[in-house]
């Protein structure tokens, strides 16, 4: 019954590799995104997809490589993987990409790199 | 640009107490402005919104009224309880743009 689902919870791998967050959400939406939340608890948006298309791309590394093979799946990979990286990662739904929808965030994932 | 500022936390009550936390915008337009909730371990969920000026949104005894003249939205419950221990975030969207931009976050602790 989980509405926005991501995997995996916890992520703990070295510098230098890559590695993938998968979401899928089930709710129909149409719209799909990738936030970071560092330390501090400071939400900032990374990617949106609407229906498989991006249609908002922040100043992101090109390491990262959102990939969305259908409008209910969008996947985060993450090249060379740095320090900086450190962070819990939400994935998120909405209806539409107005922004006058609600989201609808998954439970985190927390990826360590060491 | 498009920024929401709020009260730096950890604010901590004792349960009953009466709650407000603070955030100001900056935006151009009319935006719409939401306070989400992050529960421990857990993603954030809308807890209310206000669309228009002079809206109050309200929920779980929660409210926040949009007040345009100074461009704040404050969150506030009368009685707190211990379960509503989180981080409260506010936010908004710009009316021109699509995307939802957060404030930093105010974590509560309510002590029983």
């Amino acid at each position: 019954d989980t509405a926005v689902s991501q995997t995996p919870k916890y992520l703990v791998t070295q510098m230098g590799n890559d590695k993938s967050i998968k979401c899928e959400q089930n709710l129909g939406h149409d719209t799909m995104y990738w936030y970071k939340q560092d330390s501090k608890k400071f939400l900032k948006i990374m990617f949106s997809y609407n229906n498989k298309e991006l249609i908002i791309n922040e100043t992101v590394p090109n390491r990262f490589s959102p990939k969305s093979p259908d409008k209910a799946h969008l996947n985060l990979h993450i090249n060379s993987l740095e320090l900086g990286d450190s962070a819990v990662y939400f994935c998120a739904s909405s209806q539409d990409g107005t922004g006058n929808s609600p989201l609808h965030f998954g439970n985190g994932t927390r990826l360590t790199v060491t | 640009g498009n920024s929401v500022t709020q009260m730096e936390g950890p604010v901590t009550l004792s349960e009953e107490a009466f709650l407000t936390i603070n955030c100001t915008y900056t935006a151009t337009g009319y935006p719409s402005l939401f306070w989400y909730v992050q529960y421990p371990g857990e993603g954030l969920q809308l807890l209310l919104k206000a669309t228009k000026a002079d809206d109050k949104g309200s929920n779980k005894g929660f409210e926040a009224t949009y007040r345009k003249e100074t461009t704040s939205f404050h969150l506030e419950k009368g009685s707190v309880q211990v379960s509503d221990s989180a981080v409260y975030f506010c936010a908004l969207k710009d009316s021109s743009a699509s995307k939802i931009i957060f404030g930093s976050g105010t974590r509560l602790s309510i002590r029983p």
